[in-house]
């Protein structure tokens, strides 16, 4: 499975919203990026995945660049239950999730 | 629909004692995986059961165990314990949607203290 990069923090104010890039840039045809995001000392939460068009659902909306070399996680209005780890991960259809250190995203009043 | 659940959710055993943990998936999952969280490691995947049998495997030594039952329920072993062995185990259930893609669904976790 593809090795992907995110920044190690960042931070974003109540109500603006949250853009969390992953580069992928060993990104097979085959693979999907999906995102997950783990709430302090919980389990980690489904997002949202793609392979190439954008993707949105009720939590976030998944842009995904034509080359598929990177991506961009959007929170549209980010609250601060949204403060959390946030992974980018990027497998084939099947297959365990490997997870890296994600971007631990901070959402401030 | 109810999601992943695991017991219990705490546990403190002594060095040198086995312990197991359960995990009942969603609904209609036929596919569970566990994984091992630490501070140090980060989330490491431990392995998948699928129709009870394991089709996938991490890189943890044998005495991390687990087994698959009819009704799709999971259970992990670890027998020998070792302070190290001290983490978070998370459970994941999925189902092979249409596409071929699943998402994996995670469970609250167990929190296994050694001492």
């Amino acid at each position: 499975d593809a090795k992907t990069t995110q920044p190690t923090s960042m931070d974003c104010a109540e109500g603006r919203a949250a853009n969390l890039p992953c580069n992928h840039s060993t990104i097979s045809g085959n693979e999907y990026v999906y995102w997950y995001r783990q709430i302090h000392s919980q389990g980690p939460q489904y997002i949202i995945h793609g392979l190439k068009n954008n993707e949105t659902n009720e939590m976030a909306s998944l842009i995904i660049t034509e080359d598929r070399k990177s991506s961009t996680l959007i929170l549209p209005h980010a609250t601060l239950r949204d403060t959390a780890v946030y992974y980018c991960i990027v497998k084939r259809s099947q297959g365990n999730l490997i997870f890296g250190k994600g971007t631990k995203l901070s959402v401030k009043p | 629909k109810a999601g992943v659940t695991q017991t219990p959710r705490y546990l403190i055993k002594t060095r040198g004692q086995q312990v197991t943990l359960s995990c009942s998936p969603i609904s209609g999952h036929r596919s569970v995986s566990w994984y091992q969280q630490t501070p140090g490691q980060g989330l490491q995947f431990l392995f998948e059961y699928f129709s009870e049998t394991q089709r996938n495997k991490g890189n943890f030594p044998g005495r991390f165990s687990g087994r698959q039952f009819s009704n799709s329920r999971s259970e992990m072993n670890v027998s020998t314990l070792e302070l190290g062995d001290s983490a978070l185990y998370l459970c994941a259930s999925s189902s092979t949607g249409t596409s071929g893609t699943y998402e994996q669904y995670f469970g609250p976790g167990t929190r296994l203290t050694v001492t």
